[in-house]
């Protein structure tokens, strides 16, 4: 099973700042790579794929970049509503594994 | 406008059974993969199960001989037949569709409900 290790856990930011989030496998994935945004009580919403394919809908201030085994996802100007927990997937290889979250805290 | 809307978690003793339903509307489930996946309280995120919509299921090792995934395509519903139940299986329980472009089994999920609490506990 490949491991997803996300860093930092957390990350005091203000908006209007840039915030700049890193996953990483264990195990090359190719770009087999999606970010994921839950805030509290909700399911999680798909943000990019690909590693850096917007999701219908995401406003163009998330971006995400990487393959292999290095991955980032950048927020470049931060709106109150971007304040959550942010996850990582790899789905190269089954099962596909998420890493354990960054939360975006004011 | 798609939407997914899970039901039927709650309380269960080590060792009951519990049958979780997802109810869907603006798409169908048998034209999808769709997956069951898990967030234990104050943890990430881990895959349960997916049915792949030729009918195929996959589920993962902790799984495996105690979760059954199913659906009904005439109710457009996703189910989750847990028996067996252990205290380590309590999690909220999302249903999820799998990018509809795929045919793997092992895929990113572009829509997701609200998810279902699941407690086992005596």
């Amino acid at each position: 099973e490949i491991v997803m290790t996300q860093s930092p856990v957390t990350l005091s930011v203000s908006p209007g700042e840039r915030a700049t989030l890193s996953c990483r496998a264990s195990h090359s994935v190719s770009r087999n790579l999606a970010w994921y945004q839950q805030k509290p009580g909700q399911g999680p919403r798909l943000l990019i794929y690909t590693a850096s394919t917007r999701a219908t809908g995401v406003p163009d201030r998330f971006s995400g970049s990487g393959s292999g085994t290095e991955f980032t996802l950048t927020i470049s100007s931060l709106q109150s509503e971007d304040f959550a927990v942010y996850f990582c997937q790899q789905y190269n290889n089954w099962p596909g594994t998420f890493g354990q979250g960054t939360k975006l805290d004011i | 406008e798609v939407r997914l809307v899970e039901s039927g978690g709650g309380l269960v003793q080590p060792g009951g059974s519990l049958r979780l339903s997802c109810a869907v509307s603006g798409f169908n489930v048998n034209d999808n993969f769709m997956n069951w996946v898990r967030q234990a309280p104050g943890k990430g995120l881990e895959w349960v199960s997916v049915i792949h919509s030729g009918g195929s299921t996959y589920e993962v090792d902790s799984v495996r001989g105690r979760f059954t995934i199913s659906r009904d395509n005439s109710n457009n519903t996703l189910y989750l037949q847990m028996n067996r139940l252990r205290a380590d299986d309590t999690a909220v329980y999302f249903c999820a569709r799998g990018d509809p472009s795929t045919l793997s089994k092992v895929h990113f999920c572009d829509h997701w409900g609200q998810g279902t609490l699941v407690t086992v506990s005596s």
